[in-house]
């Protein structure tokens, strides 16, 4: 199985101030398609997660382009830009590479 | 707009079946895959398996020998089937599309 391994647990930000969040795959999660088949979860407190970023770099509908997506094969980057009260949660990565799929641990973003 | 919503007990006994429905809207089941993922409180999130959409069922290979996800495309649900339940087995069931989920029903596993 694919192992997903974020850092860091948890991060605390100042409103207005940008965030990171990384996440590491044990095996490439590039397609021969040409896709890099991971995803970003935002589980805000007492919800279901709600998808942030498709395939590596791509906005969910809805999602403020405060949010932003990147990385290589196996190293991946989560950016909140200014960040807000609403980011408040955990954050999730995710491959959809292959059977079975597998999360990362999460990552708690808490305001300064 | 796609809804997902699940559905079931609340409440089982150790060593018991459970079942769950998910209720799909706004898309057909024959068009989308639907996977099942739990989260035991506080904690992270599993993927258990999921109905693809031409039928095909695939398991995280650690529930495998408990789960059974079947479908009726009519009544656009999904169903999961685990046996031998365990305390350990206490988590909030989801039912996702990818691009959606459902809120989510508690499951606890207790006498």
């Amino acid at each position: 199985d694919i192992v997903m391994t974020q850092a860091p647990l948890s991060v605390s930000v100042t409103p207005g101030e940008s965030a990171s969040i990384s996440c590491r795959s044990s095996k490439s999660l590039l397609h021969s398609n040409g896709i890099t088949y991971v995803y970003w979860y935002l589980q805000k407190p007492g919800k279901s997660p709600q998808l942030l970023i498709y395939r590596m770099s791509n906005l969910a509908s809805g999602v403020p382009d405060r949010f932003s997506g990147s990385g290589s094969e196996t190293d991946f980057t989560l950016k909140i830009s200014r960040v807000e009260a609403e980011d408040v949660g955990i954050y999730y990565c995710g491959q959809l590479l292959e059977n079975p799929r597998t999360f990362g641990g999460g990552t708690k973003l808490e305001l300064k | 707009q796609v809804q997902l919503k699940e559905s079931g007990p609340g409440l089982v006994q150790p060593s018991q079946t459970l079942s769950l429905t998910c209720t799909v809207s706004g898309f057909s089941l024959m068009d989308y895959s639907v996977h099942w993922v739990r989260q035991p409180p506080g904690k992270g999130l599993e993927w258990m398996g999921r109905m693809k959409y031409d039928g095909d069922t695939y398991y995280n290979s650690a529930l495998k020998s408990r789960l059974s996800i079947s479908r009726d495309t009519s009544k656009s649900q999904v169903f999961l089937k685990m046996n031998s339940l365990q305390t350990e087995d206490t988590a909030i069931y989801y039912c996702t599309r990818d691009s959606s989920w459902g809120p989510g029903t508690m499951v606890t596993v207790s006498s």
